[in-house]
C-alpha cells in the first residue's frame, strides 16, 4: 500500500514569508509525528498527534510554528515569518498507534525547506 | 533528557569489509533502541530494533545488541556491499510518559566502494 507522502518535496522561500507543509499518513494510522532535520544534526521531534487527543507540541521551537491534523488524516505544518534558521528537512511519520507493538513509525520522504 | 551519540562520519569502506558504527545512549528507565537507514533519495526506513537488554536486532545482515551495562547499541555487518551505502541513524524511544517520541543521533554516512 501507499506509504507516508509529503508535499512539496522542495520549498524555497524568502525570509519573512509563511510556508505550509503537508503530510498524508498511511491510511488507518492514528498517530502522526513531525520531525525536523537541520544540516549535520539528528532529527528533532516537533509535534505528535494521536487520534482526537490533545497534541504534544513540546518540540515546536517557537510560536511561529503550528500544526493541525483533521481526525486521522492529513496534517499541515505551518511556519510563519520564516527565518533562515528554519531551513531544514521536515519529516513526517505515522504509526498504527503510539504504544505497544504497533508503534513502528513509518517516515515520509520529507520536505526540504530553504529560507533565503 | 534522552540523548543518542553515534560515531561521526563519513565512513568509507571497500566492499566485503567489516562495518561497525558505534552508538551510545543516555536515558532513564528501559528505552527501546533502533537503527534507521536512509538510502540516497529515499525516506528513512527502520533497519532493526531491540526492546530490552541483551536483545539482538538483525536485518539484511546487520546486527546490533542492546547492552544496558555499557548503554550501547553498536551496528555491525560482517561484509558490506555497495548497496549498503546510506546514512545510518541510531535512535531511542523512552519508556516514560512521552514514550512515542524518537530521539535520534546525528547520523553516519557510509560509503562502500567496489
Amino acid at each position: 500500500g501507499a506509504g507516508v507522502s509529503q508535499s512539496p518535496s522542495n520549498k524555497v522561500t524568502e525570509k519573512g514569508k509563511d510556508v505550509e507543509l503537508r503530510c498524508d499518513p498511511i491510511s488507518g494510522h492514528t498517530a502522526l509525528y513531525w520531525y525536523r532535520q537541520r544540516l549535520g544534526q539528528g532529527l528533532e521531534f516537533l509535534i505528535y498527534f494521536q487520534g482526537n487527543s490533545a497534541p504534544d507540541k513540546s518540540g515546536l521551537p517557537s510560536d511561529r510554528f503550528s500544526a493541525e491534523r483533521t481526525g486521522e488524516s492529513v496534517s499541515t505544518l505551518t511556519i510563519q515569518r520564516t527565518q533562515q534558521e528554519d531551513s531544514a528537512v521536515y519529516l513526517c511519520a505515522s504509526s498504527l498507534s503510539s504504544t505497544g507493538g504497533t508503534n513502528e513509525q513509518f517516515f515520509g520522504p520529507g520536505t526540504r525547506l530553504t529560507v533565503l | 533528557g534522552n540523548s543518542v551519540t553515534q560515531m561521526e562520519g563519513p565512513v568509507t569502506l571497500s566492499e566485503e569489509a567489516f562495518l561497525t558504527i558505534n552508538c551510545t545512549y543516555t536515558a532513564t528507565g528501559y528505552p527501546s533502541l533502533f537503527w534507521y537507514v536512509q538510502y540516497p533519495g529515499e525516506g528513512l526506513q527502520l533497519l532493526l530494533k531491540a526492546t530490552k537488554a541483551d536483545d539482538k536486532g538483525s536485518n539484511k545482515g546487520f546486527e546490533a545488541t542492546y547492552r544496558k551495562e555499557t548503554t550501547s547499541f553498536h551496528l555491525e555487518k560482517g561484509s558490506v556491499q555497495v548497496s549498503d551505502s546510506a546514512v545510518y541513524f541510531c535512535a531511542l524511544r523512552g519508556s516514560g510518559g512521552s514514550n512515542y517520541k524518537l530521539t535520534f543521533g546525528k547520523g553516519t554516512l557510509l560509503t562502500v566502494n567496489p
